[in-house]
């Protein structure tokens, strides 16, 4: 059975640190792995989506890294903002397309 | 852009009441998803559906109950809320398998 685990659960960085969150799967047969943000009390906003055979995405400050082989993948999220506070969340579709998801990570930018 | 979209956004009922989460999708995907998820905690599955006339119960057993009549369409119904009902409800769909999934704004829901 899949299991997705986080690492840190939480972290708190001064603003303009590059910062990396990392995630981790225990089946490495995976379809996709996806990244998302969640602020307090809000549904998830999907930050990257990366297929099997990629190694990377990118969208702005933010990239993301998938390594099957070892079952991990990271989110890099370069000088960081105090807007960019909130729960990264990282998920995986199991054999039935249902999301495995992480339990996320608590990211707090001061100012 | 995601376009997914809950009603109520926000709902505060007694005890007994019957309700009913709105979620709608104009993205024409077929799967669609209704997770729970209770403050500062981990999400949970409670039914999805791969179409028209399609339900399955999720990972987290529900004494909610749901409905696919039209593919835009997810409804979940709440027959007898109690508090412990007390969280907020999440609405997700989903093109093909290696497409992004878009999640709505939410439901919070709070029974007295």
């Amino acid at each position: 059975k899949q299991e997705v685990t986080q690492i840190p659960a939480a972290l708190s960085v001064p603003e303009g640190e590059n910062l990396v969150l990392n995630c981790s799967f225990t089946d490495s047969a995976i379809y996709n792995l996806q990244w998302f943000r969640q602020d307090p009390g809000k549904g998830l906003t999907s930050l990257l989506l990366i297929q099997s055979s990629q190694r990377e995405q990118t969208s702005g400050r933010l990239n993301a890294s998938l390594d099957k082989s070892s079952g991990r993948s990271t989110l890099y999220i370069a000088a960081s903002q105090p807007g960019d506070s909130a729960t990264y969340l990282c998920a995986v579709p199991d054999s039935s397309y249902k999301l495995i998801f992480g339990s996320g990570t608590r990211l707090l930018v001061r100012p | 852009e995601a376009d997914i979209y809950q009603t109520p956004r926000y709902l505060v009922i007694g005890t007994g009441k019957k309700i009913t989460l709105e979620c709608s999708q104009t993205m024409g995907h077929d799967k669609m998803y209704w997770y729970q998820q209770d403050p500062g905690m981990e999400l949970h599955l409670i039914h999805y559906s791969y179409g028209v006339n399609s339900t399955e119960k999720g990972d987290l057993s529900s004494e909610s109950t749901v409905s696919r009549i039209r593919t835009e369409h997810f409804p979940l119904t709440l027959e007898s809320a109690r508090p412990s009902h007390t969280s907020q409800y999440l609405c997700a769909s989903r093109g093909y398998a290696g497409e992004t999934q878009y999640f709505g704004p939410g439901t919070r829901l709070l029974v007295l």
